[in-house]
């Protein structure tokens, strides 16, 4: 599953299919991006991050994207599970500890 | 402890009355963050700690949000005469011996004036 677009505020995934979170950042000048995963009840998680000088990184199960030039950011998650069913904010950052944070997108996994 | 501690993790307080809300962040972490999570949106910066100097107060709402983190560890987020607009979840993050980003995150003090 994927969202689209610049606010698509829901994504719903089948277990087991990879998910694609997608994100539009509004500074140029951010220079370091977080995902973060929340869940019902609790604090952000952080998932993964990545600086303006890559544009891919891979963690666990799971890949950001980074594309300068049009200002977007992605989450893939490889084999989607339930428990990765919760919102998913991306946040960037244009100095060294203020994060701005999206929207956010909420990820259900069906069984 | 492993992680941030907040507390209390559930507040209601009447319009007017003070609150106080207070964060145990990680072992060792020099940077402090507060913010404010409204229902269904991201969170919000509020204030950044390094130690126990308060580098960044940008984000407080008024004059009514104070916050102070003494001897660079505990931290208290204080709002004076709450107002119904002040109902969210208010966020507390920590970061690495080295300071800057990546935040982590406590699990929040909800706060619900009525």
């Amino acid at each position: 599953g994927e969202s689209v677009g610049l606010h698509l505020p829901t994504l719903s995934v089948q277990e087991g299919d990879n998910s694609i979170i997608n994100c539009a950042y509004s500074n140029s000048a951010s220079d370091y991006f977080i995902w973060y995963k929340q869940e019902s009840g609790k604090g952000p998680q952080f998932i993964i991050d990545i600086r303006s000088n890559m544009d891919k990184r891979q963690g666990q199960r799971v890949t950001v994207l980074l594309n300068k030039t049009v200002k977007h950011l992605s989450l893939q998650i490889a084999a989607t599970q339930p428990g990765d069913s919760a919102v998913y904010f991306c946040a960037e950052a244009t100095n060294d500890y203020k994060l701005s944070f999206g929207a956010g997108t909420t990820v259900t996994v069906r069984a | 402890g492993a992680g941030v501690s907040q507390s209390p993790r559930y507040k209601v307080a009447k319009r007017g009355q003070d609150v106080a809300l207070r964060c145990d962040p990680i072992s060792g972490h020099v940077s402090l963050f507060w913010y404010q999570q409204a229902l269904g949106q991201g969170p919000e910066f509020l204030t950044y700690f390094q130690n126990e100097a308060q580098l960044d107060k940008s984000g407080l709402p008024s004059d009514r949000f104070f916050a102070e983190r003494p001897e660079g560890s505990v931290s208290t987020l204080k709002i004076q005469r709450t107002q119904q607009e002040d109902s969210a979840v208010y966020l507390c993050a920590s970061s690495h011996p080295g300071g800057g980003l990546p935040a982590f995150f406590g699990q929040g003090t909800r706060l619900t004036v009525v």
